[in-house]
């Protein structure tokens, strides 16, 4: 079946680094993709919606210039933490949907800034 | 806006017996309902999902809900649980207008299996 790959699973950086999280649909041309963050114990929080080729509509409170994302492609969408921070780290998960696929997510990435 | 209530955050419950996880939902308009599992520093996976027809779904892993539009609500079941089951469960929310819209999440609800 359809499936949503999230790279890395896991990754630590210094604070002042930039972190790219990719997420790719293997198998179905993802329309659109989702971005969630997920603090412990808590719920998703959408952070984004992107849509293939055009700008990401990102959801109230959340930084646009902290939180690039890009879909650049149909089956690649990037989220990069810029000047990441110790309160950045937290569980990104992705999700992705096609024209005629449903929703699939991501296995996530825990991004723990030092 | 649409919201998600979950009441529970915690739900501990003896193996082999049943399950009843909450979920009230909040919307001006008509919505899909999901329920999804989340196992530890995994991404989600869909349980369940009510779009139309009958208001008893049933899902994967012996799972089943049923929308209550009255009452607001779409209550997960399970008749007998089993230490696999322990994970995270959340209640979700989408824009009937539009099968693309984004979805919205309840704040989760642990379910504890005690052996």
């Amino acid at each position: 079946g359809a499936v949503v790959s999230q790279h890395p699973s896991r990754v630590i950086c210094k604070s002042g680094t930039s972190v790219k999280i990719e997420c790719r649909s293997l198998d179905f041309q993802a329309t659109t993709m989702f971005w969630y963050r997920q603090f412990p114990k808590k719920s998703l929080m959408l952070m984004a919606t992107s849509n293939e080729g055009s700008k990401a509509t990102y959801e109230q409170g959340v930084e646009k210039d902290k939180f690039l994302i890009n879909h650049a492609s149909l089956t690649l969408s990037t989220l990069t933490v810029t000047s990441a921070h110790p309160e950045d780290s937290s569980f990104y998960i992705c999700s992705a949907r096609g024209a005629n696929s449903p929703l699939h997510f991501g296995n996530g990435t825990r991004l723990t800034v030092t | 806006a649409q919201s998600v209530t979950q009441l529970d955050s915690q739900v501990p419950v003896f193996e082999e017996a049943p399950v009843e996880l909450r979920c009230n939902y909040s919307s001006s308009v008509s919505v899909y309902l999901f329920w999804y599992v989340q196992y530890p520093n995994q991404g989600l996976q869909l349980l369940l999902k009510y779009l139309s027809g009958s208001t008893l779904v049933k899902g994967i892993n012996g799972f089943e809900a049923e929308f209550n539009k009255s009452q607001t609500s779409f209550h997960l079941r399970k008749p007998s649980v089993h230490i696999s089951d322990t994970a995270e469960y959340f209640c979700a929310v989408s824009r009937r207008k539009n099968r693309d819209d984004k979805i919205i999440f309840g704040k989760g609800t642990r379910l504890h299996i005690l052996p």
